[in-house]
């Protein structure tokens, strides 16, 4: 079975100021692992994913997210975060060869960002 | 392409009331689903296929029908309404699943009185 944690359920920071949304999962098997962005009103968009090789990800809009397996987590950080950036974020948890499974998604994270 | 679309946007029922919610891609993907979004509860799977004729249950099945007949298309269903329905609705797509990436369409949001 899988699970996704995301760890504060709102995040505010002030433009500029970095951006860190904390992501940990539980899967049996190794796991993919995606960052989903809502912007009000609309569907949800891939900010970046990891499946295999190189542990730091690189994104959309300057994100990027370091799966870390002794830790069990996928924090998504931003260097310097941008009005734009405040939308809702969501960690999901997919499992390999696993035919016909979807995503695991936490319960997302709302970014605020202030002037 | 308009990739993932939605019909209808916003819908208010009635309890007891039936409705479908209609979901078409243009992406030729084999693997489509039905998540629900509730305030903080993130989202969570209804149904999904995993090909043209094919429905299988997710986590959330309960009072809502689905079915796949043409590989474009995906449809949900809710025979008889209830207020714990009120939420938003959203169809995705993928190739496969596991790694590939699952693209959303825009909603639809529904109200049940």
């Amino acid at each position: 079975a899988q699970s996704v944690t995301q760890l504060g359920s709102h995040v505010s920071v002030s433009e500029g100021a970095l951006v860190l949304l904390r992501c940990n999962y539980s899967s049996s098997v190794p796991p993919y692992l995606f960052w989903y962005v809502q912007y009000p009103n609309q569907g949800l968009q891939l900010l970046l994913k990891y499946t295999t090789g190189a542990t730091l990800v690189k994104g959309i809009n300057g994100f990027e997210a370091e799966f870390k397996k002794s830790e069990t987590s996928f924090h998504l950080t931003k260097p310097s975060a941008h009005m734009s950036d405040a939308a809702e974020y969501f960690c999901a948890v997919s499992a390999r060869n696993q035919a016909g499974t979807a995503l695991i998604f936490g319960k997302g994270t709302t970014l605020s960002v202030s002037s | 392409n308009a990739g993932v679309t939605q019909t209808p946007k916003f819908r208010v029922l009635k309890t007891g009331q039936s409705m479908t919610l209609l979901c078409a891609q243009d992406m030729n993907h084999e693997y489509m689903y039905w998540y629900r979004q509730d305030p903080g509860m993130g989202l969570r799977l209804i149904h999904y296929s995993v090909g043209e004729g094919t429905t299988a249950k997710g986590e959330v099945p309960d009072g809502y029908n689905v079915s796949r007949l043409k590989k474009q298309n995906f449809l949900l269903g809710l025979e008889s309404a209830a207020p714990s329905q009120t939420s938003v609705y959203f169809c995705a797509s993928s190739y496969r699943p596991g790694s590939y990436e699952q693209y959303f369409g825009p909603g639809t949001r529904l109200t049940v009185t």
